[in-house]
């Protein structure tokens, strides 16, 4: 258990729809990260916090937003919905991420399966 | 195209025998993490190579990060079937923690 709580663990629905995944990080771990997983592929980086402020952009599309709450949760929102956004969509966390900290081990949930229709 | 392009995508051996699988990119990188993802579940960490050149052993498990740090392979001895998954290299570019993954190489040991 790498103590990265994901919610939901699968989510069916359909084109133009918006969905709101979530994600708690581990106890302690300030930084949380957001990664997209489509089959077969490797994991895609979308978007980074730090302490509730976005640190780093990935290949995040303009329909997704995320935002990291005073206690450190993280919400990843998906809208208009196309079919090729269904994918396996996971959050990390990490202790921290400020340039010069060095680099410190990202701990994954398992993950929200996004099905498109 | 990949940043970190690893090699092969596929591979299916027999218990019992070696692999070695390849991790390659044309930037430097400040560190390189190789994690193992099961079915259902998330990628876990495996090591963290920093140095140029460096070797870890993790049982019967060997990384070796690159002289230049640009590339790193995985060898497995002695494969057995608890080693089935889907094996995917990291790298970080910058003294933060963005990484790049490659694209994974997904391994079945058959008994």
């Amino acid at each position: 258990d790498s103590g990265v709580t994901q919610t939901p663990k699968h989510l069916i629905t359909a084109t133009g729809q918006r969905v709101t995944l979530r994600c708690s990080p581990r106890s302690g771990d300030l930084s949380v990260y957001w990664y997209q997983q489509s089959l077969d592929q490797g994991l895609q980086f979308l978007i980074q916090y730090y302490n509730g402020e976005e640190r780093a952009k990935g290949n995040i599309l303009e329909r997704f937003s995320a935002q990291q709450f005073p206690d450190l949760h993280s919400e990843l929102n998906l809208s208009s919905l196309e079919l090729g956004d269904s994918a396996l969509y996971f959050c990390a966390s990490s202790v921290g991420a400020l340039p010069g900290q060095g680099f410190s081990p990202l701990h994954f949930g398992n993950g929200t399966r996004l099905t498109v229709t | 195209t990949q940043l970190l392009e690893q090699s092969p995508q596929f591979l299916s051996i027999q218990e019992g025998e070696n692999l070695t699988v390849y991790c390659n990119s044309s930037s430097v990188f400040s560190s390189l993490q190789w994690y193992r993802q099961e079915p259902g579940e998330g990628p876990v960490l495996l090591v963290t190579v920093v140095t140029g050149g460096e070797v870890k052993k993790l049982k019967r498990l060997t990384f070796q990060f690159g002289d230049a740090r640009k590339d790193s392979s995985l060898h497995i001895t002695a494969a057995q079937p608890g080693d089935t998954g889907l094996y995917l290299c990291a790298g970080a570019q910058n003294a933060g923690n963005m990484l790049t993954f490659g694209g994974g190489t997904r391994l079945m040991v058959k008994p």
